[in-house]
């Protein structure tokens, strides 16, 4: 069981606006460590889609957006394309475990 | 460009070693701390161990402590990863993956190599 809870899986039509939550506790999210967001596409390793809550890196579009509150963190992804089907993962730092941790994942379906 | 290539997996019985090993290139290695992260089939990702880019410092997951161990060599620019004791639910694919900069718990993973297949059975 994972420290920062995700929705097992999501779904949206192409063009519309999804969201996955990212739900931790006072001594990760809510202790102030950031959250970072990863994209793994089928069969390929992770890659860094959002870092420090809400910050984009070069190549990734800005349909991707982040956000956080209190102790959980949210991805947004606007205008679904078929390409944007794939896990994705949030990870922070938990301070009462001394443990870098994952989110269990979250399977995007692109209807 | 930034590549880390691992290599050193395979299938073992419970019980038995492996190393794991994580050669880096495209940048300087010394001055980035390193993960390992792993993915048992079909699972999420689950972080295993951490080490500065100095190697004066190295965290452990509970799951792991004791039985494994990072390292890195920076004249040879590899990472490594030391698995003892291994049992069937070790079985996964180890990932290397870099430290992007800064405060090691604030920081995300900038980039991941390939992955290696750990197979644990009898």
């Amino acid at each position: 069981q994972s420290v920062l809870t995700q929705p097992p899986s999501v779904s949206g039509a192409p063009g519309l606006r999804v969201t996955i939550s990212c739900t931790g506790s006072s001594s990760n999210i809510g202790a102030g460590y950031a959250v970072h967001w990863y994209q793994q596409l089928p069969g390929t390793a992770p890659k860094l889609l959002i870092f420090l809550t809400n910050n984009r890196p070069s190549g990734v579009p800005d349909r991707f957006s982040g956000s956080k509150s209190g102790t959980s963190a949210s991805l947004a992804i606007t205008g679904l394309q078929a390409e944007d089907e794939a896990d994705y993962y949030c990870q922070s730092y938990d301070s009462s475990l001394s443990e870098w941790v994952f989110g269990g994942g979250t399977k995007l379906t692109v209807l | 460009q930034v590549q880390l290539v691992e290599s050193g997996g395979g299938v073992v019985q419970p019980g038995g070693s492996l190393r794991l090993s994580c050669a880096a290139s495209g940048f300087t290695f010394s001055s980035y701390a390193f993960h390992w992260v792993r993915q048992a089939p079909g699972k999420g990702l689950e972080w295993m161990a951490v080490i500065s880019n100095d190697e004066a410092d190295k965290y452990y997951a509970d799951s792991v402590k004791g039985r494994f161990s990072i390292s890195r060599d920076n004249s040879k620019n590899n990472l490594y990863l030391q698995m003892n004791s291994l049992r069937v639910e070790d079985t996964a694919v180890y990932y290397c993956a870099r430290v992007f900069s800064g405060v090691i718990v604030f920081s995300p993973i900038d980039y991941w190599g390939q992955g290696t297949l750990v197979t644990v059975s009898s």
